[in-house]
C-alpha cells in the first residue's frame, strides 16, 4: 500500500509568482485535506477536498485555491504569494463514509516553500 | 484564545526519564483527542488518539483525557533519544472535520 506522496519537496518562489503543490492520496482513500506549518507552529487547516468538491475551509484568502481530481489526488494553488507564504505545505488523506466516526488523517512528508 | 493551546519548549530530558506533554482546549464540542510526532523534515504521524475521556496505553506511551477541565495529556515511560521529536496535541469535532493543533512541544531526549 503505497502513503500519501507530495510533489515537490522543495520550492523557492519569489513574492508575487504562483505556486501549484501536488498531492497523492492513499489507496482507497476519498479525502484531502491541506495544512501549512508555519515554522515554529501547528499545521493550520487550509481546506478540505471530499470527491473532488471542497468540503470546508479555514481561515485562508481566495488566492489558497484547490482542486480534487477523480484519482482523489489533488493541488494546492496559491497566487501572488507573499513572504508569509512560507512554510511546510502538508496534505493529509483520509476514508469519509457516510457516518461521522473517526476517520484518520494520513500526512504526507510535506513541501517547503520558501518566498523570497 | 486559541482553540488549542500547548506549550511549545523546548523539553530536554534524560535517557530513561517520564515525560508529560500537555494541551488544553476551549471547545467543548471537541471529541477526539489525538497525539502526533513529528521528526524534522516529515510530516505528522499518528500516535494515539481518544474519544472523550479517559486514558488510553499504547506500550510505553498513555495519553488521558479530563473533558471536565479540557486537558490532554500525554505521558511517555523510559523515554528513548528515538522519542526526540515535535509532539502535536490535536483535536476534532467529528469524523471528518479538520483537525485543530497546538504549536507543538520539542522534546529531546539525551543519551
Amino acid at each position: 500500500e503505497t502513503g500519501v506522496t507530495q510533489s515537490p519537496t522543495h520550492l523557492i518562489k519569489t513574492r508575487g509568482q504562483q505556486v501549484t503543490l501536488r498531492c497523492s492520496s492513499q489507496s482507497g482513500h476519498n479525502t484531502v485535506s491541506w495544512y501549512q506549518q508555519a515554522l515554529g507552529q501547528g499545521p493550520q487547516f487550509i481546506f478540505q477536498y471530499y470527491r473532488e468538491e471542497e468540503n470546508g475551509r479555514g481561515n485562508f484568502p481566495p488566492r489558497f485555491s484547490g482542486l480534487q481530481f477523480p484519482n482523489y489526488s489533488s493541488e494546492l494553488n496559491v497566487n501572488a504569494l507573499e513572504l508569509d507564504d512560507s512554510a511546510l505545505y502538508l496534505c493529509a488523506s483520509s476514508f469519509a463514509g457516510m457516518t461521522s466516526v473517526y476517520n484518520e488523517q494520513f500526512f504526507g512528508p510535506g513541501t517547503r516553500l520558501t518566498v523570497l | 484564545q486559541k482553540e488549542v493551546e500547548q506549550d511549545p519548549g523546548p523539553l530536554s530530558v534524560p535517557e530513561g526519564a517520564i515525560v508529560s506533554l500537555n494541551c488544553t482546549y476551549s471547545n467543548s464540542a471537541f471529541q477526539y483527542f489525538m497525539w502526533y510526532r513529528q521528526y524534522s523534515r516529515k510530516g505528522p504521524e499518528l500516535l494515539m488518539y481518544t474519544y472523550s475521556s479517559g486514558n488510553k496505553e499504547d506500550g510505553r506511551f498513555t495519553a488521558q483525557v479530563d473533558k471536565s477541565s479540557k486537558y490532554i495529556s500525554l505521558f511517555i515511560r523510559d523515554s528513548q533519544p528515538s522519542d526526540s521529536a515535535t509532539y502535536l496535541c490535536a483535536t476534532l469535532r467529528a469524523g471528518n472535520t479538520p483537525l485543530v493543533f497546538g504549536k507543538g512541544t520539542r522534546l529531546s531526549v539525551i543519551a
